[in-house]
């Protein structure tokens, strides 16, 4: 399978608690983009990369939410001290980029639930 | 910034009949539209989209319009089959700008009725 995929699947944490969150793009795919997902809701951009250059951050995130691509492939999303509100899904997509927005492959998410 | 605003929330046909989605954002600069389809437990996954030199673009059961003047643009299915039950979203963003995230609505939750 050469899709977006993301680890863990399911994460569920005491609040107050860190957790990370693990996104590989499709090789070559130059965007990544993190969104996030609540029930009955679209999904909310959180940040995106272009290779390894973080290009934007949304204002919904708090300096709890910390995202990197070291080496402009794999990403990681950290939430710090965790939150009831931070209860969502977290979906990760990877686009060719350069210029096009094109389509956006998305991952099948990490369900988040803190407690 | 961008919004994206979607209606209806759910939607619900009769299999056979068409289904129409509607759409209006805010930024005038945005220039591409795409529509997702999410089904349960997946993530979203891009069925169509149109770009702003076009208004109107089809593929087979699916088109979608573009009214730039109004900043509307809709999504039509015809003669729905049960396999299009699922949660569509519209989106808009400005295409070769720096800043080309794409927002997304809220979702129509489509229900095709035997």
């Amino acid at each position: 399978d050469t899709g977006v995929s993301q680890d863990p699947r399911h994460k569920i944490t005491k609040r107050g608690q860190n957790v990370t969150f693990r996104c590989d793009p499709i090789s070559e795919h130059n965007r990544l983009y993190w969104y996030r997902q609540t029930l009955g809701q679209g999904p909310e951009f959180l940040t995106y990369f272009q290779n390894e250059a973080q290009l934007e951050k949304s204002r919904l995130l708090s300096d709890r939410f910390s995202a990197e691509r070291p080496k402009g492939s794999f990403s990681t999303l950290e939430i710090q001290r965790t939150e009831q509100g931070d209860s969502a899904m977290y979906l990760c997509a990877s686009s060719p980029g350069q210029g096009a927005t094109g389509e956006l492959f998305f991952g099948e998410g990490s369900r988040l639930t803190v407690l | 910034g961008e919004n994206v605003e979607q209606h209806p929330s759910t939607l619900s046909v009769q299999e056979g009949d068409s289904a129409v989605i509607k759409c209006t954002y805010s930024d005038s600069a945005s220039n591409y539209f795409p529509w997702y389809k999410q089904e349960l437990g997946k993530g979203p996954q891009l069925i169509i989209d149109i770009r702003s030199n076009v208004g109107e673009k089809k593929d087979q059961r699916i088109a979608v319009t573009l009214n730039k003047t109004a900043k509307h643009f809709s999504l039509h299915i015809t003669e729905t089959q049960p396999e299009d039950s699922a949660v569509y979203f519209c989106a808009a963003s400005i295409e070769g700008n720096r800043d080309d995230k794409i927002i997304f609505g809220k979702g129509t939750r489509l229900h095709i009725l035997p």
